[in-house]
């Protein structure tokens, strides 16, 4: 089975401050793609990042940096100087193919709720 | 241009009642999704059709039937709400790859806030 640890269920920062939001997954797969989305106040969800399991390269975006190791199944997203906007709720996802069907299907992780202080 | 809309944004009802969440995606996409998320923002897949087609049905019960008139709509009716079924609804949709998979970023819909009284 699979399944996508967020372990930090709310998280709560100085804006300013860097802040590290962890995901954790468990797959059987070789091959599987991670996600990460947004889900600000206002209750729509935001892509963020999809990475395939054979790209580990780090990536950075402005602000928002990405860390994936196979060797640890994490998935780690990291925001430096936050902003008070980076308030939300942050969903890591797995994708993978499914037992019954040749499709894939995606699980979230059940969410980090990011709270940044001004 | 909405890319993916959905209606109503809310819905209030009484238990037993029957209501249909429309869906409209113009992106050009062929793979659309329902999710439910729960009050501790759990979300979780419902359906997902790719091209009319019924691909993924997890363990929803079947009080609630999905309908897809075309690759742009997918809609999603329940009969006899429960009290449980209060939640907001997604829908989302993808491009499918070229390789047959669904694993590209999925576009979501504003939600439905569904309260059933």
């Amino acid at each position: 089975a699979q399944k996508v640890t967020q372990a930090q269920t709310e998280i709560s920062v100085v804006e300013k401050e860097d802040v590290t939001l962890d995901c954790v997954y468990e797959t059987r797969d070789t091959t599987y793609y991670l996600f990460w989305y947004k889900q600000p106040p206002s209750g729509e969800l935001v892509f963020l990042i999809r990475r395939n399991s054979f790209d580990e390269q780090n990536e950075i975006s402005g602000r928002y940096s990405w860390n994936f190791q196979k060797s640890t199944s994490s998935f780690n997203f990291t925001i430096t100087a936050s902003q008070v906007v980076d308030s939300a709720v942050y969903f890591c996802a797995l994708s993978e193919a499914s037992l019954v069907t040749s499709y894939d299907k995606v699980i979230f992780g059940p969410g980090t709720s990011l709270s940044v202080i001004p | 241009d909405t890319a993916v809309s959905q209606t109503p944004k809310y819905l209030v009802t009484q238990m037993g009642n029957d209501k249909s969440i429309k869906c409209e995606q113009n992106l050009g996409h062929d793979t659309m999704y329902w999710y439910k998320q729960d009050s501790k923002k759990f979300l979780k897949i419902m359906f997902s059709y790719n091209n009319k087609e019924l691909i993924i049905n997890e363990t929803v019960p079947n009080r609630f039937s999905p309908k897809s008139p075309d690759k742009a709509h997918l809609n999603l009716h329940i009969n006899s709400l429960e009290l449980g079924d209060s939640a907001v609804y997604f829908c989302a949709s993808s491009q499918e790859s070229a390789s047959g998979g669904l694993h590209n970023e999925q576009f979501f819909g504003p939600g439905t806030r569904l309260t059933v009284l």
